[in-house]
């Protein structure tokens, strides 16, 4: 089974509104946890780095004020889609390494399926 | 920048025969890893294989298996005896040696039609 969850699945939001997506790894501590994004029959953009207890490093053309990322613990870190409009419609995907090297496993979460009205 | 570049959209195969899948990258970098990636209709991410540049043996897992040919910067990814559940996209990744600590880049996917 998946050693990380996100929840929701899948949420639904009107315009304007704000949705905030977990990230959380089970059984195992990440220092750093990873935000892609995936649009319909597309390959999986990485977003942005989250690091506990420090700023998230957001990849270029995302905006961070949009995105809002907080990694306040060693199993959680969250996304926030802030003010939030259709063409933020999308699905997105976080992950996480179990260990501090390469050949650490690195797990991916089962995502979630917005849809921004 | 590194890049991936997966040239199939799709593919289909007949059960129990085998596949074959494309993927090039371009990097200047001499240490890295490339992997496949399997993203069922369940959206999870499932590591197939992967593969160290500095290894010069193709890895094999069970039925998968790569041909990677780093000076051409090709990584295939060999599919024997497919079965229904192989029915995904598949993607190719690039990553960097050290410190990136999962910083991946994908290929646009390949989808997979396993027919019985």
């Amino acid at each position: 089974g998946a050693v990380v969850s996100q929840h929701p699945s899948r949420v639904i939001c009107k315009s304007g509104t704000s949705v905030k997506i977990e990230c959380r790894s089970l059984d195992f501590q990440a220092t750093t946890m990873f935000w892609y994004r995936q649009f319909p029959k597309q390959s999986l953009m990485l977003m942005a780095t989250s690091n506990e207890g420090s700023k998230a490093t957001y990849e270029q053309g995302v905006e961070k004020d949009k995105f809002l990322i907080n990694h306040a613990s060693l199993t959680l870190s969250t996304l926030t889609v802030t003010s939030a409009h259709p063409e933020d419609s999308s699905f997105y995907i976080c992950s996480a390494r179990d260990g501090g090297d390469d050949n650490s496993p690195l797990h991916f979460g089962n995502g979630t399926r917005l849809t921004v009205t | 920048a590194q890049t991936v570049t997966q040239s199939q959209p799709e593919m289909s195969v007949q059960e129990a025969e085998t596949v074959t899948l494309s993927c090039t990258y371009d990097t200047s970098e001499s240490n890295y890893y490339l992997f496949w990636y399997k993203q069922p209709p369940s959206r999870q991410m499932i590591l197939v294989i992967r593969q160290e540049a500095y290894k010069q043996q193709n890895a094999t897992e069970n039925r998968f298996s790569v041909n990677f040919q780093k000076a051409a910067k090709s990584f295939s990814l060999k599919i024997s005896d497919s079965q229904l559940g192989d029915t995904a996209m598949y993607f190719c990744a690039f990553m960097k040696y050290g410190g990136s600590q999962g910083n991946l880049i994908f290929g646009k996917g390949t989808k997979l039609s396993v027919k019985p």
